[in-house]
């Protein structure tokens, strides 16, 4: 089943905070984010681990919830670099499925 | 070190033609993974591969598409017979393990464009 992440859509101006949110039905061992501007890549943030363990960049943070199956990444005082479609990959607690199931993505957008 | 590898960058066929894609993985990365997304969607799963091995091909269609990492050259994802349907961006990323607990890190993908 596909991750749901909210919102979809979101505008801030630049210097605002903004927190994306996604969630599952499925039992999770890790969470993954990542960012893609429009033609581009999609560029890794962080990954959470079940059990706590947390890998990513400095700037960015994000939570993980094991018992609710949720993860949300933070994003504070904005810049206009945020800007960008950001998902969410999650991989499942049962050790044979190994693939990143993306969510549909929430599209930030940063103005001056 | 290079970043994941795709070429071409931008790929035209006509109906009933053959497209081949082309992704080298990061140096050291042993684990490929492929998706395909559809503008202004999310990224779907297409197959996972390790050297030599398909170990997970659930997302793939059944026909005219198939996937092969030999153990030398790059990973190549093989559209026969492309259709309209399949115009999409296709990425692939790497990793230098099973991808639990350690980032993909993705190429600038192919577009498909099918005419």
């Amino acid at each position: 089943q596909q991750p749901v992440q909210s919102p979809q859509a979101v505008i801030l101006r630049e210097g605002e905070d903004a927190v994306i949110n996604c969630s599952s039905s499925k039992a999770l061992y890790s969470v993954h984010w990542y960012r893609q501007k429009h033609g581009e890549a999609p560029v890794f943030l962080m990954i959470l681990l079940k059990g706590g363990e947390q890998k990513g960049h400095e700037k960015i943070s994000a939570s993980f919830n094991e018992k609710k199956q949720q993860s949300s990444l933070y994003l504070t005082a904005s810049q206009l670099s945020y800007s960008g479609t950001y998902f969410c990959g999650l991989l499942g607690a049962n050790f044979g499925n190994e693939k990143l199931t993306f969510g549909t993505g929430t599209r930030l957008t940063i103005i001056p | 070190n290079a970043g994941v590898m795709q070429n071409p960058r931008h790929l035209v066929r006509r109906r009933g033609q053959e497209a081949r894609l082309r992704c080298s993985p990061m140096k050291g990365h042993s684990h490929v993974y492929w998706y395909r997304q559809l503008p202004e969607e999310g990224l779907k799963f297409m197959v996972y591969l390790q050297k030599e091995n398909i170990i997970d091909e659930s997302g793939m269609p059944k026909e005219r598409f198939s996937a092969e990492f030999p153990k030398e050259g790059p990973s190549i994802l093989r559209i026969q017979q492309v259709v309209r349907g399949d115009s999409a961006a296709y990425f692939c990323a790497s990793s230098p393990m099973r991808q639990a607990g350690t980032e993909a890190f993705f190429g600038q993908g192919t577009r498909l464009t099918v005419v």
